[in-house]
């Protein structure tokens, strides 16, 4: 079974600032890791995803994620906040060679960039 | 392509009435998924299809739950004798292949209003 913790349901940032958000995971095998973002009234949309290719995962939007195994942490950063990184994030877990391959999400964090 | 789209985008029906929702995945792909997203809280898997054939379901997907996926096309989720705690964000997700590492891409989602 895997499972995901997200620390801070809410964050709150000045615009330019870093974002950090913090992702843990559990898993009985080595996991892939995502991490999505979501706007209102919309669905998911991928930003960055660990593959065990490398541990720092450049995503989209100028997000990135390094993949800590001795910390089984997946943690989200982006250098500069910008006004429409307001969203709502959620990291997520899928087994390897698991049947189905469904992902399991953490409880997301809400970003609220401030002026 | 115009990715995964849901239908309908909104529902409000009454405690005890039937609904029915559509998902229209990418047209390539050949696995579907089905989560429910309540307030506050990340997506929670339901159930999935490889094709045709409905491969896993969660426990939280009760009795009163149905999903199809006639011809591995598109999908429905029907709900029976609606209750006040099926109100949710209902989302489709959609992929290529059974690799874990594949992207899923979500559709916008149903949110669900029972009175």
């Amino acid at each position: 079974a895997q499972s995901v913790t997200q620390l801070g349901s809410h964050v709150s940032v000045s615009e330019g600032a870093l974002v950090l958000l913090r992702c843990n995971y559990s898993s009985s095998v080595p996991p892939y890791l995502f991490w999505y973002v979501q706007y209102p009234n919309q669905g998911l949309q991928l930003l960055l995803k660990y593959t065990s290719a490398a541990t720092l995962v450049k995503g989209i939007n100028g997000f990135e994620a390094e993949f800590k195994k001795s910390e089984t942490s997946f943690h989200l950063t982006k250098p500069s906040a910008h006004m429409s990184d307001a969203a709502e994030y959620f990291c997520a877990v899928s087994l390897r060679g698991a049947a189905g391959n469904k992902l399991t999400f953490g409880g997301g964090t809400r970003v609220l960039v401030k002026p | 392509d115009t990715g995964v789209s849901q239908n309908p985008r909104h529902k409000i029906t009454k405690r005890g009435q039937n609904v029915t929702f559509r998902c229209d995945p990418i047209s390539e792909h050949n696995r579907l998924y089905w989560y429910r997203q309540t307030l506050g809280q990340g997506p929670e898997f339901l159930t999935y299809f490889q094709n045709e054939a409905q491969l896993e379901k969660s426990r939280l997907l009760s009795d009163r739950f149905s999903a199809e996926r006639p011809k591995g096309s598109f999908s429905t989720l029907e709900i029976q004798r609606t209750e006040q705690g099926d109100s949710a964000m209902y989302l489709c997700a959609s992929r290529w292949g059974g690799e874990a590492v594949n992207e899923q891409f979500f559709g916008p989602g149903t949110r669900l209003t029972v009175l």
